[in-house]
């Protein structure tokens, strides 16, 4: 089955950091272009970043808010994606998705087939 | 920065009815806007890629249209189980992928 599992979301002070994890089954992860979008509570949705296949360079690109502070990375011995945050603030409380962007024959394009649940992170005193 | 404006914010309608959503860019994105359902609670689902493109399972009263800075996402017969809330996203080449603020979507 063609799934992403997000897993590692919880309660984090202000200034603290959390990895968040998304484990992937049922396609080549290592080909895919994957990013990572987030939704406040009660909130429309906000792209946080995205890495590109080892193939394409394995570069990542951040939005502006997170920029600095989160570092996209991948395992693709594990078929894992990560999401470092750092230097946490009570403004990224959110429900955190892992997607993948559509890679077909090669060529990856800006929009998103397959989503994880997602999972919360709650950034609190 | 391009500036996504989706409208309306919130609509009512009956089940049969047409239902239309805009999703207007600041700038000419070509055909890179993406249309998305969310059902509470769930993650997003991807309906229209490239503007008008069907992705593949989803039911053909679903269609979008428009390239450039206005595109339009239309549902022929609204039923029951449309009722979530419908996003556009577009791409730049920053890279930038920016979602509109949505669309809540309620049967009258």
């Amino acid at each position: 089955e063609v799934q992403l599992v997000e897993s590692g979301g919880g309660l984090v002070k202000p200034g603290g950091s959390l990895r968040l994890s998304c484990a992937a089954s049922g396609f080549t992860f290592s080909n895919a272009w994957m990013s990572w979008v987030r939704q406040a509570p009660g909130k429309g949705l906000e792209w946080v970043g995205r890495i590109k296949s080892k193939t394409d360079g394995g570069t990542t690109d951040y939005a502006a808010p997170v920029k600095g502070r989160f570092t996209i990375s991948r395992d693709d011995s594990k078929n894992t994606l990560y999401l470092q945050m750092n230097s946490l603030k009570t403004e990224d409380t959110a429900v955190y998705y892992c997607t993948t962007h559509d890679c077909t024959n090669g060529v990856c394009h800006p929009f998103f087939p397959l989503w994880g649940q997602g999972t919360l992170v709650t950034v609190s005193s | 920065d391009i500036q996504m404006t989706q409208s309306p914010s919130s609509l009512s309608a009956s089940v049969g009815d047409r239902v239309t959503i805009t999703c207007q860019a600041s700038q000419d994105i070509s055909n890179y806007l993406n249309w998305y359902q969310q059902k509470p609670g769930k993650a997003p689902k991807l309906l229209i890629y490239d503007a008008s493109n069907l992705e593949t399972g989803v039911p053909s009263r679903f269609s979008g249209s428009g390239s450039g800075t206005d595109f339009t996402f239309t549902i022929s017969s609204l039923q029951p189980e449309d009722i979530a809330t419908y996003y556009c996203q577009q791409y730049d080449n920053l890279p930038r992928y920016t979602f509109g603020q949505g669309t809540k979507l309620e049967i009258k």
